[in-house]
């Protein structure tokens, strides 16, 4: 089986940074997905990584490592939209993805 | 807009009962997903199709079944609900496998 693992929650101020860490023990890679999911509602798209290294979307970075089995999802200049959980979701087969159970990050102002 | 439909929103079942759960995409996406959310498990597949015609198994496809008749298209049905199909299930789509996944709003389903 897969296995996919992130915080449950996390807290940060308005303004702040926060960084959700995701390990993966997985059969196969073929890349790694972040996606935002507010309360209720659908998952949207956030980044994609297949390669090592950083990937940089305006207040939004992702990392990977394959090698050991880590990825990262930076938020900066946190705002109180950005409340929400991040699925980090890897990519072990053509078309399949296995989230793991998502980090709630919450923002106080 | 262009995206995904799902219908219904949400729903209330007897057990043992007959559902299908409706997707539909205008995207002309290849491939198409059925997944299910449960509190503290996250998004697991449940079916997916890579191409009209075709569907596959995800991780937790038993008590489900699926058809691909066309691109657009992509039920989901459950032969006979039982209450550990309480859910929120939601549909999702893709141009290609690495491609992102768009996901439809979900139906929140409750098997009594």
């Amino acid at each position: 089986g897969q296995n996919i693992d992130q915080p449950t929650e996390m807290t940060a101020t308005e303004g702040a940074i926060v960084q959700i860490n995701c390990t993966y023990q997985t059969s196969g890679f073929n890349g790694l997905f972040w996606y935002q999911q507010h309360a209720g509602e659908a998952p949207t798209f956030l980044s994609y990584n297949v390669l090592d290294g950083l990937e940089e979307k305006g207040r939004f970075s992702s990392f990977l490592s394959r090698s050991t089995g880590y990825s990262y999802l930076l938020l900066k200049e946190l705002q109180m939209k950005d409340s929400a959980s991040y699925l980090c979701a890897v990519r072990d087969g053509d078309y399949k993805l296995s989230f793991g159970a998502g980090t709630t990050v919450t923002v106080r102002a | 807009i262009a995206g995904i439909t799902q219908a219904p929103t949400s729903q209330i079942l007897a057990a043992g009962r007959r559902m299908t759960l409706r997707c539909t995409q205008d995207m002309r996406h290849n491939a198409m997903y059925w997944y299910r959310q449960d509190l503290g498990l996250g998004l697991r597949l449940i079916h997916y199709s890579n191409t009209a015609g075709t569907t596959g198994k995800g991780e937790v496809p038993d008590g489900y079944s699926v058809s691909r008749a066309n691109t657009d298209d992509f039920p989901l049905t459950l032969a006979s609900a039982v209450p550990s199909q309480t859910s929120v299930y939601f549909c999702a789509s893709s141009e290609g496998s690495n491609q992102p996944q768009h996901f439809g709003d979900g139906t929140r389903l409750s098997i009594l």
